[in-house]
């Protein structure tokens, strides 16, 4: 049950787009299609963003996309704007209905 | 509307125990399995424990098995987590977390938590 790794923080510029990697083992991330990501805004719940690796739930926006090769997932953001300026956590199904999540990216928009 | 509601956090000392609840309302409580979910102040997420809707199974995170119990009760649309043993290490915000409302399988109506402060 160890976190998945992410990078502590990533930047950019409205507009441009951002990519945070997610890298696990063959027993989470590489095992299962079962990837999520969530937005979290400072002192806000979790709120799921991509699910299945690279589902988007009805309502959130197709800026947000993710992917996955191996043991590593990737969300990426296009277009950035002012209000994706929060932390990002990846998510995997780790076996035995329990999950792992990583340690979370803080979103920079400049 | 789906809704979670958490309480019962607070300051609690070293050694000693809580028990946490969580309201469900807007779903049909007793068709979903559920999560505990904490953050420890300026850190990330942290998966607890889990239970399935019919409390048949139950599963734990290594860092908090046979001190932390995970139960519910259906009629009362209520998930709970009773901690003892607490350590400084368990100060947090836990969440609770319904699967599959919206997403099958996954934890996609969260509570907005309680805080738990393990502190002489």
């Amino acid at each position: 049950q160890s976190a998945l790794t992410q990078p502590a923080s990533v930047s950019g510029s409205p507009g441009q787009s951002i990519t945070i990697s997610c890298t696990g083992t063959s027993s989470d991330v590489g095992g299962y299609n079962y990837v999520s990501w969530y937005q979290q805004h400072p002192g806000k719940a979790p709120k799921l963003m991509i699910y299945d690796v690279s589902k988007r739930p009805s309502g959130v926006s197709n800026r947000f996309s993710g992917s996955k090769s191996g043991n590593t997932a990737s969300l990426t953001i296009s277009g950035l704007q002012a209000e994706d300026e929060a932390d990002y956590y990846c998510c995997s199904y780790a076996g035995s209905s329990t999950w792992v999540f990583g340690g979370g990216t803080k979103l920079t928009v400049l | 509307e789906v809704q979670l509601v958490e309480s019962g956090g607070g300051l609690v000392q070293p050694g000693g125990s809580l028990r946490l609840s969580c309201a469900a309302s807007g779903f049909t409580f007793s068709s979903y399995n559920m999560n505990w979910v904490r953050q420890a102040p300026g850190k990330g997420l942290e998966w607890v424990s889990y239970i399935s809707s019919s409390s048949s199974t139950i599963y734990y995170a290594d860092s908090v098995k046979g001190r932390f119990t995970i139960s519910r009760d259906n009629a009362k649309n209520s998930l709970y987590l009773q901690m003892n043993s607490l350590r400084a290490e368990d100060t947090a915000v836990y969440y609770c977390a319904v699967e599959g409302v919206v997403i099958d399988y996954y934890m996609d109506v969260w509570g907005k938590g309680t805080t738990v402060t393990v502190s002489s």
